[in-house]
């Protein structure tokens, strides 16, 4: 089943410890691309990466970090996370077409 | 800076027909999509207008207006499963993309 995936789905954390939210997906798609959704908000773009190797910044980059080693993997990394962002989270990837495939969402809390 | 503006709330009865709209104000500009989300759920893809012009997809359709900064999804022969969050979002520079802040359409018996 083609699929992109998140994990972990939740997390409660506190603020400073370092976290990783791993996205994989199996679709072979060149482009993902990392979102946080807030309440009003909609859904705003954190960083983006094009192929491998490849990553660029979107509206919200601050206090994130993402890696493209390889196609499938696009990790968000919070190196030392803060209350404001605790949000809801998610991964997308496309190939060609402009249909976005998300995954489920990881929900931070941040304390 | 970049923005896009959505109502925040539509109300329509099983059978009507309901449009969203979308104003858009962005650096750089290739196409409008339209993302639907229920309640818990993630955002699924509906559709993607580059032209102006109509596009139709089943009971979903989406206008563009390149020189209005402008569109719109219309949703026909509502269903009580529409009931969910319609964002627009701009493909901007590059592959940057910009979403509104969403519509909550609630379908009534």
């Amino acid at each position: 089943e083609a699929q992109v995936t998140q994990n972990p789905r939740y997390l409660i954390t506190v603020t400073g410890k370092k976290l990783t939210v791993t996205c994989s997906q199996n679709m072979n798609h060149e482009y993902m691309s990392w979102y946080r959704q807030d309440p009003g908000l909609g859904l705003r773009q954190i960083y983006y990466s094009m192929n491998v190797e490849v990553t660029d910044k979107g509206d919200v980059p601050e206090g994130y970090k993402v890696s493209r080693k390889e196609k499938r993997n696009f990790p968000l990394i919070l190196e030392s996370p803060s209350p404001n962002q605790t949000s809801l989270y998610f991964c997308a990837s496309r190939q060609g077409t402009n249909e976005q495939f998300f995954g489920p969402g990881t929900r931070l809390t941040v304390l | 800076g970049q923005s896009l503006e959505q109502p925040s709330e539509v109300t329509a009865v099983e059978g009507a027909i309901v449009q969203i709209n979308c104003t858009y104000q962005t650096s750089g500009f290739y196409g409008l999509s339209w993302y639907q989300q229920h309640d818990g759920g993630a955002p699924t893809f509906l559709s993607y207008n580059a032209l102006d012009g109509l596009e139709e997809t089943g009971r979903f359709s989406s206008f563009l207006s390149r020189s209005d900064s402008y569109g719109y999804l219309l949703l026909q022969e509502l269903q009580m499963k529409d009931s969910a969050s319609y964002f627009c979002a701009v493909e901007a520079y590059g592959q940057n993309f910009v979403f509104g802040p969403g519509t909550r359409l609630s379908v009534l018996p």
